[in-house]
C-alpha cells in the first residue's frame, strides 16, 4: 500500500510570506498526486492535481505544486499567502494500478496571521 | 444544494450501541467512498463502492463495520457494538463515472462514543 508523509504538522506565517508544504509518497510506480484543502468549517475540496506532463502544476487561488519523481515529492507552494489561506492542507496519492484507491497524508494546518 | 450530504452531522452514543451514518452523493456519481478521520490524522480509506457493489472494503477495520449502497446512490455506514476508539469524523466522498481524479467530499459525520 502507498503511504503519504506530510512532515509539517502546523505552519504559522504572516501575510505575504511565501509558503512551501512538503509531501512525500512511498510508491515507486506511476502515480497521480493531489492536494486538497479544508477551510475552517468546510468540507475537503480539491486544490490541484498532477496526472502527467509538466511537473509544475498550477491550481486555484495562486497555488502551485511541483512533482519531483526522483524525490517522490509533490510540494505545495504559494509565493505570497493571505489570511484567507488559513486552512488544513492534505496531500493525496493514488497508484495507477489501483486508481480507485486514494491515500491521504496526515495534513498540515496553516495559520496565516493578518 | 448539489453537494455530498451526510447525516447526522454529529452523533453521540454510548459504548456498545449501534450507529448508522448516511451519505447522499452527488446525483449521477457512480463511485462512493467512506473515509475515517481521527483527530490529528488524515482521511483513512474504509470502503469504496462502484454502483451498488462494494468494490474494495479492505479498509474496514473489523467486522463491526459494514456499509451498503443498495440502489447505487445513498449509502449507509453501519457500526455495531461501538467502542470509544471508533470516535472520529466519518467522511463520505463521491466521484463521477468519467475519471477526473477528483473526490467530492461531504462535511462529515462526527461520531463520539462515550
Amino acid at each position: 500500500a502507498q503511504s503519504v508523509s506530510q512532515h509539517n504538522h502546523h505552519v504559522i506565517l504572516s501575510e505575504a510570506a511565501s509558503l512551501e508544504l512538503g509531501c512525500n509518497y512511498s510508491y515507486g510506480g506511476t502515480v497521480n498526486l493531489f492536494w486538497y484543502v479544508q477551510y475552517p468549517g468546510q468540507h475537503l475540496q480539491l486544490l490541484l492535481k498532477y496526472f502527467s506532463g509538466d511537473p509544475l502544476v498550477k491550481g486555484i487561488k495562486g497555488f502551485e505544486a511541483e512533482f519531483i519523481k526522483s524525490k517522490f515529492s509533490f510540494n505545495l507552494r504559494k509565493p505570497s499567502v493571505q489570511w484567507s489561506d488559513t486552512a488544513e492542507y492534505f496531500c493525496a496519492v493514488r497508484a495507477l494500478y489501483n486508481f480507485n484507491k486514494f491515500y491521504f497524508g496526515s495534513g498540515t494546518k496553516l495559520n496565516v496571521k493578518p | 444544494g448539489a453537494g455530498v450530504s451526510q447525516t447526522p452531522s454529529n452523533k453521540v452514543t454510548e459504548k456498545g450501541k449501534y450507529v448508522e451514518l448516511r451519505c447522499d452523493p452527488i446525483s449521477g456519481h457512480t463511485a462512493l467512498y467512506w473515509y475515517r478521520q481521527s483527530l490529528g490524522q488524515g482521511p483513512e480509506f474504509l470502503i469504496y463502492f462502484q454502483g451498488t457493489g462494494a468494490a474494495d472494503d479492505s479498509g474496514l477495520p473489523n467486522d463491526r463495520f459494514f456499509a451498503v449502497r443498495p440502489e447505487g446512490s445513498v449509502s449507509t455506514l453501519k457500526i455495531q457494538r461501538t467502542e470509544r476508539g471508533d470516535s472520529a469524523v466519518y467522511l463520505c466522498a463521491s466521484r463521477p463515472g468519467g475519471d477526473t481524479g477528483e473526490l467530492f467530499f461531504g462535511e462529515g459525520s462526527r461520531l463520539t462514543v462515550l
